[in-house]
């Protein structure tokens, strides 16, 4: 199994939709989680950390589950502007080893 | 402003030789990585480093060094032992793991030899 493992894409979504993305992890002991959108050519820009209690920020939603070792990305009413690469990311405790997802890229379509 | 500072943005160099990427930090991070990621794929670790003088191999080390003399200063020199250097590499920091904290990243450098 694969330490991060996300949702192949591409996800061709129309604009005002809703998509939802999974990521799997394989180390139970994993420490923290993150959500990072990267734009084409660019850097990897953290979108929202991940909390066991799940959080919000504005339209998106992260949620975290421990037990069953993933956590999933919502993005509501999709703009052009969220078109982009969504990348998974998990530290995974032991000696601050952080690792990526391959990524699932998002096109809005208008 | 705080950031992180990678150079050059794009860089070329001939089969077998040695080349260094530049990566220096003012956040005051103690932890800072180096990644490379390929044209449509996922970014792959290559080296980190929790503390000054210390750092450990990531998934794809080989053909790789790098050194931690300056807790803002973290190089990375490509060898000529890496079977295919051409890729985009990105250079990161974080508080460390003590605080659970996410990655700054540097604008990157494309490298490409040839």
């Amino acid at each position: 199994r694969k330490e991060v493992e996300q949702d192949p894409g591409p996800f061709n979504v129309p604009e005002g939709a809703t998509v939802a993305f999974n990521c799997t992890y394989s180390n139970s002991a994993s420490q923290s989680f993150f959500w990072y959108r990267q734009d084409c050519r660019k850097e990897p820009k953290l979108l929202m950390s991940v909390y066991s209690s799940g959080n919000e920020d504005g339209r998106f939603t992260a949620q975290l589950n421990r037990a069953s070792q993933y956590i999933s990305l919502l993005i509501r009413d999709s703009k052009l502007s969220d078109s982009a690469t969504y990348l998974c990311v998990v530290n995974m405790g032991r000696d601050d080893k952080i690792i990526f997802g391959k990524g699932t890229r998002l096109h809005i379509l208008p | 402003d705080g950031g992180i500072t990678q150079s050059p943005k794009y860089l070329f160099r001939k089969e077998g030789q040695n080349v260094t990427l530049s990566c220096e930090q003012n956040l005051n991070h103690d932890a800072m990585y180096w990644y490379r990621q390929d044209p449509g794929q996922g970014l792959r670790l290559i080296y980190y480093s929790q503390i000054v003088n210390d750092f450990q191999k990531g998934d794809i080390a080989e053909g790789y060094s790098v050194s931690r003399e300056k807790k803002e200063s973290f190089p990375l020199t490509v060898t000529s032992a890496q079977k295919n250097p051409t890729a985009f590499y990105l250079c990161a920091s974080s508080l460390g793991s003590s605080y659970n904290s996410p990655l700054h990243f540097g604008n990157g450098t494309r490298l490409t030899v040839t």
